[in-house]
């Protein structure tokens, strides 16, 4: 079946630094990619998508490009804030339903 | 305002009860989901509906139950034959465009419910 791979966390950064996250994927076909967001205490929201090879999905500064050669759909910010302090969740579709990865915690310190 | 609604947000039971959490959307959403998320872990699906009337079992739908009546509504009911309930309870809804699986869309989820069983 499907899975993906997230990075482990948490990860703390200072503000404006560049934010990198990766997650790798196995998944037959050509799905399409997600990554959510979690605020505390809250349920996820989408942060982005991706819907076919080499597609590029951004919002809010943040950024991801789907390679299917690699198998990847790493999330990058170029300069991240104390807003962004968050859970991250890769989801690569797995059939009927999303496989989500672990979450990576994120902490920008001011 | 569309969007999907759990109720309660904070949910207190005895151990040995059955509770059953709510799960509304107005998005007109054909699949919805259940997930369940314990501290510092990611998302597990418990249950999943495609279609009114009919659900499948998702990873750990052991000592949970569903149903899917009317299209808006997807009630779980955590039973006392669940080893370990407390935890944050998050239901999902898509569009499903078929024949694609409706994992191909992007879920929309509620606040959630945080269930703690004394």
């Amino acid at each position: 079946g499907n899975s993906v791979t997230q990075m482990e966390g948490p990860v703390t950064l200072s503000e404006e630094a560049f934010l990198t996250i990766n997650c790798t994927y196995t998944a037959t076909g050509y799905p399409s990619l997600f990554w959510y967001v979690q605020y505390p205490g809250e349920g996820l929201q989408l942060l982005l998508k991706a819907t076919k090879a080499d597609d590029k999905g951004s919002n809010k500064g943040f950024e991801a490009t789907y390679r299917k050669e690699t198998t990847s759909f790493h999330l990058e910010k170029g300069s991240v804030q104390v807003s962004d302090s968050a859970v991250y969740f890769c989801a690569p579709p797995a059939d009927e339903k999303l496989t989500f990865g672990t979450g990576t915690r994120l902490t920008i310190i001011p | 305002d569309g969007g999907i609604t759990q109720s309660p947000k904070y949910l207190f039971r005895k151990e040995g009860q059955n509770v059953t959490l709510s799960c509304e959307q107005n998005l007109n959403h054909d699949a919805m989901y259940w997930y369940r998320q314990d501290p510092g872990q990611g998302l597990r699906l418990i249950y999943y509906s495609q279609i009114v009337n009919d659900f499948q079992k998702g990873d750990i739908a052991e000592g949970y139950s569903v149903s899917r009546e009317k299209k808006e509504s997807f009630p779980l009911t955590v039973t006392s034959a669940q080893k370990n309930p407390t935890a944050f309870y998050l239901c999902a809804s898509s569009i499903h465009q078929i024949p694609l699986a409706p994992s191909y869309n992007e879920q929309f989820f509620g606040p959630g419910t945080r269930l703690t069983v004394l």
